[in-house]
């Protein structure tokens, strides 16, 4: 999948306890976007960057955070999950063209 | 804010050709898309068309777009039990950050 490794790749955490997903490329593009996938909803975008230690919100942004400190890697965290977060989180990369790359995605579920 | 809809499920017969369709309500949008997921996989981009065109095929694919309308639709030929998936329309008003809207996604089912 275009150099894009999500990890882990599978969660299960208790309400309330902070959690980060983390997304790494070896493509050295430039953007990068965490979406999240629910039924009925398609993907949404929660946070993107546009380089390091540059990053914006996006649609769904509310109870997450995000951290840019080297181009290869982003991570999503939630600061203190919540059973509305169970979802599945996609990170994609682009380099800025029509193309955008996506990983396999990381299924979390708050129990 | 903008809108992007799909139907939920389609079934078809292989070998016959499936027509997804899509509408959506942002008038600037630059480019639109179509991506497939796999079960248990990320999301690949299939085909897209640039907002001032009407039409774009690809091998099996054809896409075509009204604009006035504000419809899009994804035609695949000769239709393929490999080709069974989740498909999602996406929007987009381009530019360098180039984020995407989706649709719901629309579930094709090929029977053999």
């Amino acid at each position: 999948d275009a150099g894009i490794t999500q990890s882990p790749r599978h969660k299960v955490t208790e309400t309330g306890t902070p959690v980060t997903l983390r997304c790494h490329q070896t493509e050295n593009h430039r953007y990068m976007y965490w979406y999240r996938q629910d039924p009925g909803h398609g993907l949404r975008l929660i946070h993107y960057s546009y380089g390091v230690k540059d990053t914006d919100k996006g649609e769904v942004s509310d109870g997450y955070s995000v951290s840019r400190s080297k181009t290869e890697d982003f991570l999503l965290t939630l600061e203190s999950a919540t059973s509305s977060q169970t979802s599945v989180y996609f990170c994609a990369i682009s380099a800025g063209g029509v193309e955008a790359f996506f990983g396999q995605g990381t299924r979390l579920t708050v129990v | 804010g903008e809108d992007v809809e799909q139907s939920l499920f389609l079934s078809v017969r292989e070998g016959d050709s499936s027509v997804i369709n899509c509408t959506y309500t942002d008038s600037s949008s630059t480019y639109l898309y179509w991506y497939k997921q796999e079960p248990g996989a990320g999301l690949q981009l299939l085909t897209y068309i640039f907002s001032n065109m009407d039409m774009k095929q690809d091998q099996r694919l054809t896409v075509l777009l009204n604009k006035k309308d504000k419809h899009l639709s994804l035609r695949i030929a000769d239709t393929q039990t490999g080709d069974s998936a989740i498909y999602f329309c996406a929007e987009s008003e381009g530019g360098a950050t180039n984020k995407l809207i989706f649709g719901t996604g629309t579930l094709l089912a090929v029977q053999p």
